[in-house]
């Protein structure tokens, strides 16, 4: 079945560090990739997104590139602020109708930024 | 509507006690799904609805878990004889019905089972 993959964490970094969180996926077909966030106290957002191989999703300074033949989607953000702060989730949306638009999930990153 | 609402927030509940969950989603998305997770752990699918119809059960949905869409519109999700593994938070989401759309999702319901 569909599965994601994310590095283990926590990870603690200094402001203005740059940032990788490590997503690799198994999925048939061309499954659409995205990363969401979570704040403390909030409910998940979206944060970027990638449908097809190659593309490259970027939003408030994260980016992430859509890799088919690693099947990989790590995130990246050159320059953390202590605002980044929550917990990152990489997850896929199956190709195909039948997927309903539902989502597999990765267990989460924990991000902590320091002043 | 400014998004996906959850009610209630939070639910202390003693084993063996049935609780009922709410969700409303944004006003125009046809699709609406539930969602559990558990600490450490990024969320898990439980069922999805189209409109009223329910199209969707994971294996995690044992048949003590029931959902409901009646009209469409807002979702109950019951638990009878609630059981500490039950413990988790229960996450709602909604989106439009077409593609792989982007997902909304509310704050989501903790549930402690005592």
């Amino acid at each position: 079945g569909d599965s994601v993959t994310q590095m283990e964490g926590p990870v603690t970094l200094s402001e203005e560090a740059f940032l990788t969180i490590n997503c690799t996926y198994t999925a048939t077909g061309y499954p659409s990739l995205f990363w969401y966030v979570q704040y403390p106290g909030e409910g998940l957002q979206l944060l970027l997104k990638a449908t097809k191989a190659d593309d490259k999703g970027s939003n408030k300074g994260f980016e992430a590139t859509y890799r088919k033949e690693t099947t990989s989607f790590h995130l990246e953000k050159g320059s953390v602020q202590v605002s980044d702060s929550a917990v990152y989730f990489c997850a896929l949306i199956r190709a195909g109708g039948t997927s309903y638009g539902k989502l597999t999930f990765g267990q989460g990153t924990i991000l902590t930024v320091h002043p | 509507d400014t998004g996906v609402s959850q009610d209630p927030r939070h639910k202390i509940t003693k084993r063996g006690q049935n609780v009922t969950f709410r969700c409303d989603p944004i006003s125009e998305h046809n699709r609406l799904y539930w969602y559990r997770q558990t600490l450490g752990q990024g969320p898990e699918f439980l069922t999805y609805f189209q409109n009223e119809a329910q199209l969707e059960k994971s294996r995690l949905l044992s048949d003590r878990f029931s959902a409901e869409r009646p009209k469409g519109s807002f979702s109950t999700l019951e638990i009878q004889r609630t059981e500490q593994g039950d413990s988790a938070m229960y996450l709602c989401a909604s989106s439009l019905n077409w593609g792989n759309t982007e997902a909304f999702f509310g704050q989501g319901t903790r549930l402690t089972v005592v």
